[in-house]
Formats: C-alpha cells, structure tokens, sequence
C-alpha cells in the first residue's frame, strides 16, 4: 500500500473550516483514500473514503486532486468535538490491512 | 447496535503473567482485526480474521501472542508470558461482509500494562 504524509499537527479555530492535507504520490489505481480520526482514548472512527471523486457525507468532504497525489479532508464547521489525530491512509482494493501512520493532531481551538 | 466490545478495558498485570483480552465483534460481521497501539509504534495490525480463519497474522510476535476465534461473536488475544514492552492499548475492530471498502468499526480498547 502506498505510503502517506500529512503534517503533524494543526490548528483550528471553533466553527471555522479545518483543511487536513495528504500527500500520497505514490498511490496506484486501484487504491482508495481514507480518512479515520482518533479521539483521545477511544477507538479510531471512520469518517469517509473516495477513490477519484470527491465525496461528502454529514462528518466531512474528502477533496481528491486530479492525478490523485494528494487529497484534503475538509470539517466545514469545527467543534472542539473534533480535536483528534486525524488519519489518512492509502488502501487497495485487494487488502484488509490498514497502515495508520502517525496522522494530524488537530486542536480546535475556542 | 452495542458495537464492537472489548474486556477488560484495563489490565495490570506482572511480567512473566498470562494475559487474555476479549473482544465481542458486531453480529453479522464477519472480519475481526487486532489491532496495537503505542507512542513509539503507533497503531499496528497483529492479526485479522475472516470466518473465523486467520487470514494474516504477520504483524504478531508468534513465540508469545496467539490469537483465536471459536465463533464468529468472540474473539481471543493471548499473550504468554507477557513482558514490559507489551504494555500498550489493543484495539478490536470488526467489518462486514460485502465490499472491500466497508468501514471497520473499532472497540474501546484495552489498556494493558505488563510490570
């Protein structure tokens, strides 16, 4: 599975747009993205995958560019609810296994 | 739904002591993965289920980890005997049958840690 990387950490301010970016430039073409987010202490949760178009669901929308080397997962409005290690990962179609990474630490921030 | 259960959620334990932690999968999931989580490491995969067979279990250290599933609604991961650098929280997740891209849904964890 490809290899993804995203920046440490970020900040948001409350009821603002958070944009998480993933570099993922070795990504092949039967290779979806997806994105998961860990609060603290509990489990990792899904949030949303796309293959080549963007995709929107009530959590958030995933921005996939056009060669695919990249995506952006967008929280349009963000609550301290959503401080978490955001997750984005590059799976194929033919695998069960998930590689984590280290992902985004986003603090919303009041 | 009740959603992926895991037990204990806390275990302290001493080295050299067997440890066992359970793992309930949502009914009518039939892929169960085990999963590690720690500061160094991050979240790893040891073992994943399909039907109750073990489909890949290269993640997990063989001399001191098994992992089995009698049933298709538990799930066992035992270490023996257990040491300081097994300390960490394990996850249980579990998916559904069907299409590969089905989300995997995660328990609350284990927290063990091994003096």
């Amino acid at each position: 599975d490809a290899k993804t990387t995203q920046p440490t950490s970020m900040d948001c301010a409350e009821g603002r747009a958070a944009n998480l970016p993933c570099n993922h430039s070795t990504i092949s073409g039967n290779e979806y993205v997806y994105w998961y987010r860990q609060i603290h202490s509990q489990g990792p949760q899904y949030i949303i995958h796309g293959l080549k178009n963007n995709e929107t669901n009530e959590m958030a929308s995933l921005i996939i560019t056009e060669d695919r080397k990249s995506s952006t997962l967008i929280l349009p409005h963000a609550t301290l609810r959503d401080t978490a290690v955001y997750y984005c990962i590059v799976r194929s179609n033919t695998g069960n296994q998930f590689y984590f990474g280290t992902g985004t630490s986003l603090t919303v921030i009041p | 739904d009740a959603g992926v259960i895991q037990s204990p959620r806390h275990e302290v334990t001493e080295m050299g002591q067997e440890v066992t932690l359970r793992c309930k999968p949502i009914s009518g999931h039939d892929y169960l993965f085990w999963y590690r989580q720690t500061m160094m490491q991050g979240l790893e995969l040891l073992v994943y289920f399909n039907n109750k067979a073990v489909m890949d279990d290269s993640g997990m250290p063989k001399d001191r980890f098994s992992a089995k599933m009698p049933n298709a609604s538990f799930s066992t991961l035992k270490i023996q005997p257990s040491e300081p650098r097994d300390s960490a929280v394990y996850f249980c997740a579990s998916r559904r049958p069907g299409q590969f891209y089905n989300e995997q849904f995660f328990g609350p964890g284990t927290r063990l840690t091994v003096l």
